[in-house]
Parts: structure tokens; C-alpha cells; sequence
């Protein structure tokens, strides 16, 4: 298997809502990635997890959580989001070793009322 | 703080020429990758360029790495309009580390036209 999944692949959601996003792979790697990418830019790092271990927090507001239940798994619970929090989301793995080259998920497109 | 800096923003290319693509960056990495993105979709890797004088090619696509100079290039040969997409180029910030912190160019949107 060496496809990233994410779900929901769209997400609509109020202001006071709750809600979380979930992101799977299967290759094996140790490395996980949280992004938010806005339309017509660059994806921008939030969270990296290494060995299911949080080694990276790019500043991100607290209302943004992320979770990593296994090696496998990584998770982002959203509460109280703001409409400029709407983007695209995308995880992404990567092994541990010299290349790191990450591999993408399709992405969740998260729309903020 | 690390920056990268690709050029072209917009590149409209008709089919069968070639065009390069420009990724600088503003501090030591010996790691940078680039990526495709199609609109509305995730991100596929193209290259990863791991050292000095490293230098990939899958198809029409080349890529190059000096590390010296800070710069690495993409090569489009004989464009054709499946290569219409964005291209990102992406540097490792954490220099002799392993987080794996990319920090992107603003990318490069490439129309090939007939």
C-alpha cells in the first residue's frame, strides 16, 4: 500500500462546531505531517510527528489539536474554527532517514461558516 | 529564517518548447524536493535532490541541484499539455536534522498551450 488517505475529503462545519479529520498510511513510515494550504499558495507546515511523538508545532492557534493514536494514524481535531481557517488540509508521511521525501494525501477541503 | 524563491510565478509555454523553472534559497540545505500539484488536487513528488551536482530526469521533466549557488532547476523539454499544472519546489530547513520542515516556493503555475 503506498497511498496516504484522508476523510472526510470535504468538510462543512459552523463556527461552534466540532469536528476532526483523519489521515491514514500504510507504508510504514514513522513521520507524519499536518499542512493547511489556502487557495493559489504554498502548503504551510502546522504539525510534524515523528515516532508518534509531536517534534514540530509551527505556532498554530489552539484550536487546531492534533493526535497521533499509533504510528499509522494521525488525526486533527478542529474546535471553534474561524472562517479564515477554511483551506485545504493535507497530511503526509514520510521515513525516517536522510531523503524524507513526503508523500501527500488528497486532502480535506474544509469550508468555515 | 529560510526562505525559497521560485521563478516564474506564470509561465505559459506552447507545446514543444522548452523552459526552465528557478528555485533559490536563502541557506544551507543539501535537501530539496519538487512537487506537481494539479488544481484542486494533493500534491505528487517528483524529485528528491539529496546532494551537490545531483541531477533526476522522469520523462520530459529534469531537475538540478547546486548546493553552492543555493540553486536547483527545473527543466521542461518539448512541453506538452499534460504538464500543465503547479510546480513547487520545497527545501529542508532543519539542515542536518531529520524533521523534515519543507518550507515551499509560492510555485509555479505552467500552462502548456497548443
Amino acid at each position: 500500500d503506498t497511498e496516504v488517505t484522508q476523510t472526510p475529503k470535504h468538510l462543512v462545519m459552523g463556527m461552534t462546531n466540532k469536528k476532526s479529520l483523519k489521515c491514514e498510511q500504510h507504508m510504514g513510515h514513522r513521520a507524519m505531517y499536518w499542512y493547511k494550504q489556502k487557495a493559489k499558495k504554498p502548503p504551510e507546515l502546522m504539525f510534524v510527528y515523528s515516532y508518534e511523538k509531536l517534534s514540530i508545532n509551527e505556532s498554530v492557534p489552539s484550536r487546531f489539536s492534533p493526535e497521533c493514536p499509533n504510528s499509522s494514524l494521525l488525526n486533527l481535531h478542529l474546535h471553534a474554527l474561524q472562517p479564515e481557517d477554511s483551506a485545504l488540509y493535507l497530511c503526509a508521511s514520510s521515513q525516517e532517514g536522510y531523503s524524507l521525501e513526503q508523500f501527500f494525501g488528497p486532502g480535506t477541503r474544509l469550508t468555515v461558516l | 529564517e529560510l526562505k525559497v524563491e521560485q521563478n516564474p510565478l506564470f509561465l505559459s509555454m506552447q507545446e514543444g518548447k522548452n523552459y526552465t523553472i528557478y528555485c533559490n534559497y536563502s541557506t544551507t540545505s543539501d535537501r530539496l524536493y519538487w512537487y506537481r500539484q494539479d488544481p484542486g488536487k494533493s500534491l505528487e513528488s517528483l524529485f528528491v535532490l539529496l546532494s551537490n551536482g545531483a541531477v533526476k530526469q522522469e520523462g520530459r521533466l529534469m531537475a538540478s541541484l547546486d548546493t553552492k549557488a543555493r540553486l536547483s532547476t527545473l527543466h521542461i523539454t518539448a512541453a506538452v499539455h499534460d504538464l500543465s499544472a503547479t510546480y513547487f519546489c520545497a527545501v529542508d530547513s532543519n539542515y542536518g536534522g531529520s524533521q523534515g520542515n519543507l518550507i515551499f516556493g509560492k510555485g509555479t503555475k505552467l500552462s502548456v498551450k497548443p
